[in-house]
């Protein structure tokens, strides 16, 4: 199940810099946000989520921050590995009825040695 | 394996054909989903189902039949598909529709139409 994008946005990295990959959402009422990773022959993989009374979640080198101001999301990778290299997606929680999340596009980072 | 298991990991099926797409999950939980995810265009949510009743068809093609026999399973039966069908076709579960920790994700069916 590898991750089909042929399109998608490219972040190019060394080995051991911080990656910043970005995410504009679209529902200024939505109230739950998650970062995914999928990696070639997988699905896509939880990474950390925010809830929309936060403006910044922290995990283990991993760091989301909101800006519910404008609508944008970003994910902070801290001394980027090789393992790192994926495509990651963001997703937020539309409340239409019940809960369902609603994916961005992606964007493929490639971490280089 | 993240507890959600989708079988086949490979599909070829001709227009004519029909073929269905397996589902299955052992996680307790009691929605699940299908997402479709091709080279255009973002994940696209399918259909959803919780505690075996479909909830949302997003319109999706007739082509494309849903059948949840039970909460651990789901299926997706293909029947008379096109090119364009061809795609990586992702299972998902969660605890229920409002228990929004996210998605718990198989690792898909590559499915090529010829």
């Amino acid at each position: 199940g590898e991750s089909v994008g042929l399109h998608l946005p490219t972040l190019s990295v060394q080995e051991g810099d911080n990656s910043i990959i970005n995410c504009a959402y679209s529902n200024s009422a939505s109230d739950y946000f998650i970062w995914y990773k999928q990696e070639s022959g997988k699905g896509p993989q939880f990474i950390i989520d925010i809830r929309s009374n936060m403006d910044k979640r922290q995990g283990q080198r991993v760091t989301v921050l909101l800006n519910k101001t404008v609508k944008h999301l970003s994910l902070q990778i801290a001394a980027t590995q090789p393992g790192d290299s994926a495509v990651y997606f963001c997703a937020e929680n539309f409340s239409g009825g019940y809960n369902k999340l609603i994916f961005g596009a992606g964007t493929r980072l490639a971490v280089h040695p | 394996e993240t507890g959600v298991t989708q079988t086949p990991r490979h599909l070829v099926m001709g227009m004519t054909n029909k073929k269905s797409l397996k589902c299955e999950q052992h996680l307790g939980h009691n929605a699940m989903y299908w997402y479709k995810q091709s080279a255009k265009k973002p994940l696209e949510l399918m259909f959803v189902y919780s505690l075996e009743e479909r909830v949302e068809n997003n319109s999706v093609p007739s082509r494309f039949s849903p059948e949840c026999p039970n909460s651990s399973h789901l299926f997706l039966h293909l029947h008379t598909l096109q090119p364009e069908d061809s795609a990586l076709y992702l299972c998902a579960s969660s605890q229920d529709l409002s228990f929004t920790y996210g998605y718990t994700f198989g690792s898909g069916t590559r499915l090529t139409v010829v």
